[in-house]
């Protein structure tokens, strides 16, 4: 079993739609990291969180750490917001981070 | 200020050249880590270094392969006598403090290697 398991592994929308993503992992962490891989393989970090919930224009992310559990929400979702989502939970006390598989998503017009 | 540089964009090497792959951080970072991405595979950690120093070089093969960020200019990847399993992009992220992972990392565009 991953260390940090995401789900779905594929999601397919229509534009408009409100989004979420799961993650869940397994590990003690100091911090989790919600990343955005576009089809060209760059990669933007999102969102870094340890506690509570963040919001930056159409992206919410939550995090509780009783549950381990992490979602990503992208409301009125668009079609530039098709990508790989990728959730990173970095270890707690030491350097290494723990990718999950990503979260292919793709929005329709 | 500009982001995170990474070059070469693409490298192409033949089984047993050496690979150099380069990694400017934001300016005001110190701290660099790689990863890689191995075709149809999750990123996976592999060092974390400040100016000069290795501090956790854990997810690094332990043959072949080196990293440095000396105190004045890029960071390097090196990999030497390069196998097809090598072929893979290689990210560099900068952090500004490095504190145990509640930093944001700025992520480089990725260079893409091919060994042939």
């Amino acid at each position: 079993k991953n260390e940090v398991e995401q789900s779905p592994q594929n999601l397919t929308a229509q534009e408009g739609e409100f989004i979420t993503i799961n993650c869940s992992y397994s590990v003690g962490i100091s911090a989790l990291h919600w990343l955005q891989q576009h089809p060209g393989g760059g990669i933007v970090s999102l969102f870094m969180l340890s506690s509570g919930k963040k919001k930056h224009g159409r992206l919410i992310a939550t995090i509780n750490i009783q549950e381990k559990h992490s979602s990503l929400h992208i409301t009125a979702s668009h079609p530039r917001d098709s990508a790989v989502y990728i959730c990173a939970a970095h270890m707690y006390n030491n350097n290494d981070m723990r990718f999950g598989a990503g979260t292919r998503l793709t929005v329709k017009p | 200020n500009a982001g995170v540089m990474q070059n070469p964009r693409h490298l192409v090497r033949r089984r047993g050249q050496e690979a150099r792959l380069r990694c400017s951080p934001m300016k005001g970072h110190s701290h660099v880590y790689w990863y890689r991405q191995l075709p149809e595979e999750g990123l996976k950690f592999m060092v974390y270094l400040q100016k000069e120093n290795i501090i956790d070089e854990s997810g690094m093969p332990k043959e072949r392969f080196s990293a440095e960020f000396p105190k004045e200019g890029p960071s390097i990847l090196r990999i030497q006598q390069v196998v097809r399993g090598d072929s893979a992009a290689y990210f560099c992220a900068s952090s500004p403090f490095g504190t145990r992972g509640t930093d944001t990392q700025y992520f480089g565009p990725g260079t893409r290697l091919t060994v042939l």
